[in-house]
This record gives C-alpha cells, structure tokens and sequence, in this order.
C-alpha cells in the first residue's frame, strides 16, 4: 500500500524554526520529484517547494525562499523540509506529495498542521 | 507567474445531472511542441487530502470513475462530472504546470448537492 505520512507539525513562535518530516512506503521514493503544498485554514492550496529524485536540485515559492529548505534522504525514503524564521503567515497544514516528472502531483499524504502563534 | 482562475467559486448541482467547472489560465498551457496542455485537476474532498483526478487536461488518473473527464486547450480548461454523485461533494482545484516555479493552483470551486 502507498503510504505518506508526514510528522513534525506543531504550535512555533514567530521567528522560530521547525522541520517536517514525510516517510514514504510502497512506492519507488528514489525515482520520483518531491513536494510539499501547503493548506491555510479555509483556503486553498499553495505550492511551497520540489527537489529533483535525486536530490540535487529543489526550488521554491517566493514567499518562502531563503527561509525554508526541502531535502531528502533516498536511503530513508523520507523527504524534509526545514522551516526557519517562520511568520504568522505560515500557519497551514503542509502536504507532501510525490510529483510525476516535476509535473503534477499524484500522491498525497494527510498533512501535518503548522501553527504559526505567540 | 502564470494565474489560474476558476468558475464559478461554488456550485449546487443535483444527484445525477452534471457539473462544470471552468478553469482559466492567464497564458497558454499548451506546448505546441508535444501538443500537450499542462494543467492537472484535483479533488479534495472535507477533512481529506487532494487526489489527483486528472492530468494533461484530459488523461484520467488510474481508479477514477470514467463520469469525470477533463477538456480544453491554451488558456481554457473544463472538468465535467457527469451523473453527480453524493460521493463527488468536494472541493475542485486546477493546477499549471507549464511554467514552473511556480506551480499555480486556481482558487478552488466547492462543489455540493
């Protein structure tokens, strides 16, 4: 069975940092581009950040360059996403899916909610 | 950045009839290269997590019900739900991936019996 679990959401202060986590099971982790898409509460989706299956290459959304960083260890089947300076604004639940091609995104986890409070 | 525009915001459509929901992009999708549009459908249905319906505007992704079928070209996209089902009660996004970073989704259209 496909399985996406992702870990590490929580309650983080303004300014602080926090890392999530998305173990992967029954698929191919290694041959496939990863992603995290954030989810406000009430809104729609964001897309935050993909890495290539190898790991060597990753982009981001403006409203989170040089603030996040996605990695991912294959050996691990886990994928990552390293949150600093975190603001109000980043408040969702993160979503990490797997993305065919660097296309679109074809499996999705549950989410980990993020909440961004003093 | 490419913008994806949804139509409407929401929609009531009866059990068994059909819904439309209208995507558009603020350029063209299309590579003339390939001939194929670069726009993906989703469903996220309450308190679940988005599952992808459809990709290259109109391939269905494998398990979903043949009533959900996607068309379009260049700059404008439709998915049609044929036979509405109390199942298909859900939020519809659309999604570019044309032009990326970044990829764009459009706002969502909520759709209910």
């Amino acid at each position: 069975e496909v399985q996406l679990l992702e870990s590490g959401g929580g309650l983080v202060q303004p300014g602080g940092s926090l890392r999530l986590s998305c173990l992967v099971s029954g698929f191919t982790f290694r041959s496939y581009g990863m992603s995290w898409v954030r989810q406000a509460p009430g809104k729609g989706l964001e897309w935050v950040s993909i890495i290539t299956a190898s790991g060597d290459s990753a982009t981001y959304a403006e409203s989170v360059k040089g603030r996040f960083t996605i990695s991912r260890d294959n050996s691990k089947k886990t994928l990552y996403l390293q949150m600093n300076s975190v603001r109000v604004e980043d408040t969702a639940v993160y979503y990490c899916a797997s993305s065919v091609g660097m296309w679109y995104f074809d499996l999705w986890g549950r989410g980990t909610l993020v909440t961004v409070s003093s | 950045d490419i913008v994806m525009t949804q139509s409407p915001d929401s929609l009531a459509v009866s059990l068994g009839e059909r819904a439309t929901i209208n995507c558009k992009s603020s350029q063209s999708v299309l590579n003339n290269a390939n001939k194929k549009n670069y726009i993906a459908w989703y469903q996220q249905r309450p308190g679940q997590s988005p599952r992808l319906l459809i990709y290259w505007a109109s391939t269905r992704e494998s398990g979903v019900p043949d009533r959900f079928s996607g068309s379009g070209s260049g700059t404008d996209f439709t998915l049609t739900i044929s036979r509405l089902q109390a199942e298909d009660v859900a939020v519809y996004y659309c999604q570019q991936y044309y032009r990326t970073p970044p990829y764009t989704f459009g706002q969502g259209t909520k759709l209910e019996i």
